[in-house]
């Protein structure tokens, strides 16, 4: 099956900076990776996802880059602020089934 | 659309009875997963169906957790006897046209304690 290694496990900032989260995978067949935010006590939620077949994914102050050949991606945040919060997961899907990478919890500090 | 809707919200029991969970998926969506959160394990994808057949239950810990999935709106997951290391998180989630290659959306999860 897909292994998906996430880094770092926590991110702290400082509010108006940018944010990085890195995700690797295993398996090349795997074609669509989205990132889902989860705040504390609620469900996780889908923010971006981008598919096999593009490079790069830009959503206001979020975007995503996926790298087939080094087989990672990796999600921005820019203007950071304290409402960006919360605990983030990438996943690569892979025969119709997500795996998800371990979390980044990520604090903006005001 | 009211979402993907789990019940209860909170489960308290004891060791070794019958915890059932349920999960009403979006309107329309044909993949259905459920999902178990730790601290430890982070999320674990336990059981998916599409089109309400169970199509891989590799996930599932072991006999005493099972799923049904009797119609398209509607899902179960059992455990019997339920265990203290049972306590978790457990979210239920819908897709789609396409099952898992668009996002899922999940449920709000149900957090189970077994004391």
């Amino acid at each position: 099956g897909e292994n998906v290694e996430q880094h770092p496990s926590t991110l702290s900032v400082q509010e108006g900076d940018s944010a990085v989260i890195k995700c690797t995978y295993s398996d090349s067949a795997s074609n669509y990776f989205p990132w889902y935010k989860q705040e504390l006590g609620k469900r996780p939620q889908l923010i971006i996802d981008i598919r096999s077949n593009v490079g790069e994914k830009k959503d206001q102050r979020i975007a995503v880059t996926l790298n087939k050949t080094a087989k990672h991606f990796s999600l921005h945040i820019t203007e950071t602020q304290p409402e960006d919060s919360a605990v983030y997961f990438c996943a690569a899907s892979y025969f119709n089934k997500f795996y998800f990478g371990s979390g980044t919890k990520l604090n903006v500090k005001p | 659309d009211a979402g993907v809707i789990q019940s209860p919200r909170h489960e308290v029991t004891e060791m070794g009875q019958e915890v059932t969970l349920r999960c009403k998926p979006i309107s329309g969506h044909n993949s259905l997963f459920w999902y178990r959160q730790t601290m430890m394990r982070g999320l674990e994808l336990l059981i998916y169906f599409n089109n309400n057949v169970p199509i891989d239950d590799s996930g599932m810990p072991e006999d005493r957790f099972s799923a049904k999935m009797p119609n398209a709106s509607f899902s179960t997951l059992k455990i019997q006897p339920s265990e203290p290391r049972d306590s978790a998180v457990y979210f239920c989630a819908s897709s789609g046209v396409g099952g898992a290659n668009y996002g899922y959306t999940f449920g709000s999860g149900t957090r189970l304690t077994v004391v």
